[in-house]
């Protein structure tokens, strides 16, 4: 069975103070891994997918890595508007079909002035 | 495009009474998800569509709930009778086809309290 487990659940920093949250999974062979961001009463927004070992993403502040048993998503000099819940979801590869996403229960983040 | 709609936003309702959450997918999207969000629970995909056909129900917690997708523009999530565990905010979601990408693109959600 695949299992996401994402740490801390919650993280407050200062404005400016870097930091990053940590996606820890175990899949059968993975397709890829997605990192979403939800604010509040909002749906989750997808962000970054990553495929291999190796491969980094950025947006603006953030940074995704991913190695074969973890993902990180490391986020410098953050500031108040980067405050949200951030998921990560990893997809099995399949030999037919569709492989459906397994979400971990996120980090909540929130950035101080 | 708008992204993925859903209605209402809000639904308070009294146990044993039926509720009905529609969705309208990304335009062009062959795949279609339905998730209830919890505390407790996080995410849990509740049953998925691929060109309007159930895949996968194997979510859905029990008879009560039912899913259909008439047309590629429309879905329909139903919970007949509605017990106060159903609370939990439900989103639907779209995903292009396998060979344009993976990701799932989100509603924001209905929030249901059952009474």
């Amino acid at each position: 069975e695949d299992q996401v487990t994402q740490s801390p659940e919650a993280l407050r920093l200062q404005e400016g103070e870097s930091s990053s949250l940590n996606c820890s999974y175990t899949v059968s062979g993975l397709r890829g891994l997605f990192w979403y961001r939800q604010d509040p009463g909002k749906g989750p927004e997808f962000l970054f997918t990553l495929y291999s070992a190796g491969e980094e993403k950025e947006k603006e502040r953030l940074k995704a890595t991913l190695t074969k048993k973890e993902s990180f998503l490391h986020i410098t000099a953050p500031k108040p508007e980067d405050s949200a819940t951030y998921l990560c979801a990893v997809q099995a590869k399949k030999h037919s079909g569709y492989s459906t996403l397994t979400f971990g229960k996120g980090t909540m983040l929130l950035v101080s002035p | 495009d708008a992204g993925v709609i859903q209605s209402p936003r809000h639904e308070v309702t009294e146990m044993g009474q039926e509720v009905t959450l529609r969705c309208k997918p990304i335009s062009g999207h062959d795949y279609l998800f339905w998730y209830r969000q919890t505390m407790m629970r996080g995410l849990e995909l509740l049953i998925y569509f691929n060109n309007n056909v159930p895949i996968d129900d194997s979510g859905m917690p029990e008879d009560r709930f039912s899913a259909k997708m008439p047309n590629a523009s429309f879905s329909t999530l139903k919970i007949q009778p509605s017990e106060p565990r159903d609370s939990a905010v439900y989103f639907c979601a779209s995903s292009p086809s396998r060979d344009r990408g993976y990701e799932q693109y989100f509603g924001p959600g209905t929030r249901l309290t059952v009474t």
